[in-house]
């Protein structure tokens, strides 16, 4: 099955420092992969669409300059937080879906990562 | 705009039991998919079962089905013989054909009693 990974699991940072998070497709390429934001018992709210070799389409609401997107590669997505503060704190997932033969709608989801800001 | 509801937010199950789970959505679209996704404590997204618009057969996948009303935009989710392993919470999804955005709704949280 179609596997996605995020690294780190776990990041603590102090305030104002930026983190990196990434987001691999492990057995396909990925066309297209997702950044979602989660707060404790809430749903998942998409911050970003990011396509290989293209700047990442962000929704309405999420500061650009802030959470940077980068889809290096078909394999590759990395969100980084920029100066970060407390209330960046959240879970953050990716998720990303196949493109070309026999894709299906199907967007394949890591396993999250939990950022707290100090 | 898309928007999905899900008016339960926590539901319980005896073990062995069967439970439905609501889920409305809104669109303007005729061509969309939709979609049940369980998170568990790991927290790791997990795809239940997915039902395109166009089709008016009723998605299975082993004890999850779904009813799938097109013109009242409803999407419900059965879970037949509950197992403990099924507590989560669940989220309904929906993705207009060709945006590839999924909007998904607040989630029900669901508890399987032994």
């Amino acid at each position: 099955g179609a596997v996605v990974s995020q690294h780190p699991s776990r990041v603590i940072c102090k305030s104002g420092t930026s983190v990196k998070i990434e987001c691999r497709s492990l057995d396909f390429q990925a066309t297209t992969m997702f950044w979602y934001r989660q707060f404790p018992k809430k749903s998942l709210m998409l911050m970003a669409t990011s396509n290989e070799g293209s700047k990442a389409t962000y929704e309405q609401g999420v500061e650009k300059d802030k959470f940077l997107i980068n889809h290096a590669s078909l394999t590759l997505s990395t969100l980084t937080v920029t100066s970060a503060h407390p209330e960046d704190s959240s879970f953050y997932i990716c998720s990303a879906r196949e493109g070309g033969r026999g894709f299906t709608y199907e967007q394949y989801f890591g396993p999250g990562t939990r950022l707290t800001v100090t | 705009a898309q928007t999905v509801t899900q008016s339960q937010p926590e539901m319980s199950v005896q073990e062995a039991e069967t439970v439905t789970l609501s889920c409305t959505y809104d669109t303007s679209e005729s061509d969309y998919y939709l979609f049940w996704y369980k998170q568990p404590p790991s927290r790791q997204m997990i795809l239940v079962i997915r039902q395109e618009a166009y089709k008016q057969q009723n998605a299975t996948e082993n004890r999850f089905s779904v009813n799938f009303q097109k013109a009242a935009k409803s999407f419900s989710l059965k879970i037949s013989d509950s197992q403990l392993g099924d507590a989560a919470m669940y989220f309904c999804a929906n993705e207009q054909g060709g945006s590839e955005k999924l909007v998904f709704g607040k989630g029900t949280k669901l508890t399987v009693n032994p």
